[in-house]
């Protein structure tokens, strides 16, 4: 079954404002990870986030999980042009290696 | 350059064809997937591999035939192709078998379209 819904669909930013995307999921996780994906590319991973962690850094990302609301935000400040991007959301759960993506969110961001 | 590629990039058909898409990834990885993504964007599993053991096979019409040569290798064969088989597919490769804690590594996707 999938996981991984992201929201919203689409955001449109201008260019140092911050963008926030969050992701659901339906069941228990081994980990939450976020990727991009570049038009015609293929998903590049940005940041991985256990289930015992409740935020994580990565230059100008934030990642917050939530396992009671099984929810997850990232956040990227002081956006540029060049994060015009889909972003997903992938879970993974306690058994296998196997991650679940959801159709992602798609960002523009306005020079 | 150590990465996940995939042959060919793009693959224009005729329904009912019978089509063959390559992935190998020189990084060392224990398991290997082949993803499909529609026109809505939507990325769903279709096979993973483990050292050339099918893992997961999710719900895929049995004209979708993964093969693995060696655990470098993890082509995909489809026959009889329809109008719905038109998406891009990815193949991606993740460095351990089972512990569900590694990112993955994706190819540049090929897109197939059937006329």
């Amino acid at each position: 079954s999938q996981q991984g819904e992201e929201d919203p669909q689409a955001l449109s930013i201008q260019e140092g404002e911050n963008a926030t995307m969050n992701c659901s999921y339906k069941t228990s996780i081994n980990n939450l990870q976020w990727y991009r994906q570049n038009s015609g590319r293929g998903l590049v991973h940005l940041i991985l986030i256990r289930s015992n962690e409740r935020e994580k850094h990565s230059g100008r990302l934030r990642v917050t999980l939530d396992t009671s609301k099984k929810s997850s935000s990232l956040l990227i400040t002081a956006s540029r042009a060049a994060d015009t991007a889909s972003y997903f959301c992938a879970t993974g759960p306690y058994n296998n290696n196997d991650m679940r993506f959801g159709a992602g969110t798609r960002l523009t961001v306005k020079p | 350059d150590t990465a996940v590629s995939q042959t060919p990039k793009y693959l224009v058909t005729q329904m009912g064809n019978d089509k063959s898409i390559k992935c190998e990834q020189n990084l060392g990885h224990d398991t290997m997937y082949w993803y499909k993504q529609d026109s809505k964007k939507f990325l769903k599993i279709m096979f993973s591999y483990n050292n050339k053991e099918l893992i997961i096979n999710e719900t895929v019409p049995n004209r979708f035939s993964p093969k693995s040569p060696d655990k470098a290798h993890l082509n995909l064969h489809i026959n009889s192709l329809e109008l719905g088989d038109s998406a891009v597919y990815f193949c991606a490769s993740t460095p351990r078998g089972r512990e569900g804690r590694n990112e993955q590594f994706f190819g540049p996707g090929t897109r197939l379209t059937v006329l």
